[in-house]
């Protein structure tokens, strides 16, 4: 079935440093293919989307890559800052507007 | 600005208790969606509903019911509360609009500690 796949954490980066999150998914067909964030004591937030195949979403800096050939959207940002400390999840819809969530990855970025 | 409200930011309640989890959204969503997260799992679909009195089961309703009584407010009940409930409750929000994959509003979480 119909699943997503990303790196497990936690990540602990400096700031200014530069962040990868994979993230891999299994679907039949092109779905549209999402990134949440979860930042401390509060519910997600979409961060980013990418509705077809070599589309880029972007926000925040933030920036995903819907890579057909790899099965791939993984999340970077070329310099993380002490305010992006969160969770970020990956994440593929599911029939009736319901979405297949990755477990998360928490992030920590040190002054 | 948009809005999913839940009714308790931490609730602490004993084994066998009824517990209510309410969740309102202001903003006409159709759909509406109960997840618990937990550490290493993600978020896991408990109950989801299409439209008011219409629900739907998720990938781990069992323990759980829900009531959707009016289109802005979905319920989640823990019928008899057990300790391996104890979690993170997220709702959801998210308009219906035919096969597009509409961003799910969420609101801030209600941490249970179930003892």
């Amino acid at each position: 079935g119909d699943s997503v796949t990303q790196m497990e954490g936690p990540v602990t980066l400096s700031e200014e440093a530069f962040l990868t999150i994979n993230c891999t998914y299994t679907a039949t067909g092109y779905p549209s293919l999402f990134w949440y964030v979860q930042y401390p004591g509060e519910g997600l937030q979409l961060l980013l989307k990418a509705t077809k195949a070599d589309d880029k979403g972007s926000n925040k800096g933030f920036e995903a890559t819907y890579r057909k050939e790899t099965t791939s959207f993984h999340l970077e940002k070329g310099s993380v800052q002490v305010s992006d400390s969160a969770v970020y999840f990956c994440a593929l819809p599911n029939t009736g507007n319901q979405f297949y969530f990755g477990t998360g990855t928490s992030l920590t970025v040190i002054p | 600005d948009v809005k999913v409200t839940q009714s308790s930011r931490y609730l602490v309640k004993r084994t066998g208790e009824k517990v209510f989890l309410e969740c309102v959204q202001d903003m006409d969503h159709e759909n509406m969606f109960w997840y618990r997260q937990d550490p290493g799992l993600g978020l896991r679909l408990i109950y989801f509903s299409y439209d008011v009195k219409m629900k739907e089961k998720g990938d781990i309703p069992e323990g759980y019911s829900v009531s959707r009584e009016k289109k802005e407010r979905f319920s989640l009940i823990l019928e008899s509360a057990s300790t391996n409930q104890t979690s993170m409750y997220l709702c959801a929000s998210s308009r219906s609009t035919g096969w597009t994959y509409n961003e799910q509003f969420f609101g801030p979480g209600t941490r249970l500690t179930v003892l």
